[in-house]
């Protein structure tokens, strides 16, 4: 268990609908970075938080957007969503300034049909 | 660019072999490499981590190789188990925001 907790597991939606994941990052962790990983392919970075500001972004779409709160949750909102939507999103998180290893949650299976 | 690429998609080896799984990657300041295993159904579970003041780290059964001369990153596992069945990610962190650039993977399958 890695200490990343993600919710839902699965999420089924039609196109055009909105949807928010969820992730509550290990304890004492301060960064939490946000990954989507379609069919047979790698993760692709989306977007990173850290103490509740936004320190990096990567490919993400307009229609996405994120958050991290005061008690260091974040939230990934997914608007518009079109089939291609459809992929697994992870969150992970790191507590070390520098250079260490993200801990992944088991992620959150987006279906969009 | 920022990119980290597999030479090969599937490795099939037989149980108790030693496996390799290579990888390639383009940003020569990346400065931070780890590799991934990830299980289906499930999240990325961290094995092993280098950094590029170092060329080979050891861990329990396995070993990370750091060849900054060629931008070459492999995975040695050795004496491969059937729980070593899944797809292997290498990482890298190409700048100081310290986010993680994932290569495309490597299947792993070990063969009783």
């Amino acid at each position: 268990d890695s200490g990343v907790t993600q919710t839902p597991k699965h999420l089924i939606t039609a196109t055009g609908q909105r949807v928010t994941l969820r992730c509550s990052p290990r304890s004492g962790d301060l960064s939490v970075y946000w990954y989507q990983q379609s069919l047979d392919q790698g993760l692709q970075f989306l977007i990173q938080y850290y103490n509740g500001e936004e320190r990096a972004k990567g490919n993400i779409l307009e229609r996405f957007s994120a958050q991290q709160f005061p008690d260091l949750h974040s939230e990934l909102n997914l608007s518009s969503l079109e089939l291609g939507d459809s992929a697994l999103y992870f969150c992970a998180s790191s507590g070390q300034v520098g250079n260490s290893p993200l801990h992944f949650g088991n992620g959150t299976r987006l279906t969009v049909t | 660019g920022e990119s980290v690429g597999l030479h090969l998609p599937t490795l099939s080896v037989q149980e108790g072999d030693n496996s390799i799984i290579n990888c390639a990657y383009s940003n020569s300041a990346s400065d931070y490499f780890i590799w991934y295993k990830q299980e289906s159904g499930k999240g990325p579970q961290f094995i092993i981590d280098i950094r590029s003041n170092m060329d080979k780290r050891q861990g329990q059964r396995v070993t990370v190789l750091l060849n900054k001369t060629v931008k070459h990153l492999s995975l040695q596992i050795a004496a491969t188990q059937p729980g070593d069945s899944a797809v292997y990610f290498c990482a890298e962190t190409p700048d100081s925001s310290y986010k993680l650039i994932f290569g495309s993977g490597t299947r792993l399958l070990v063969r009783p």
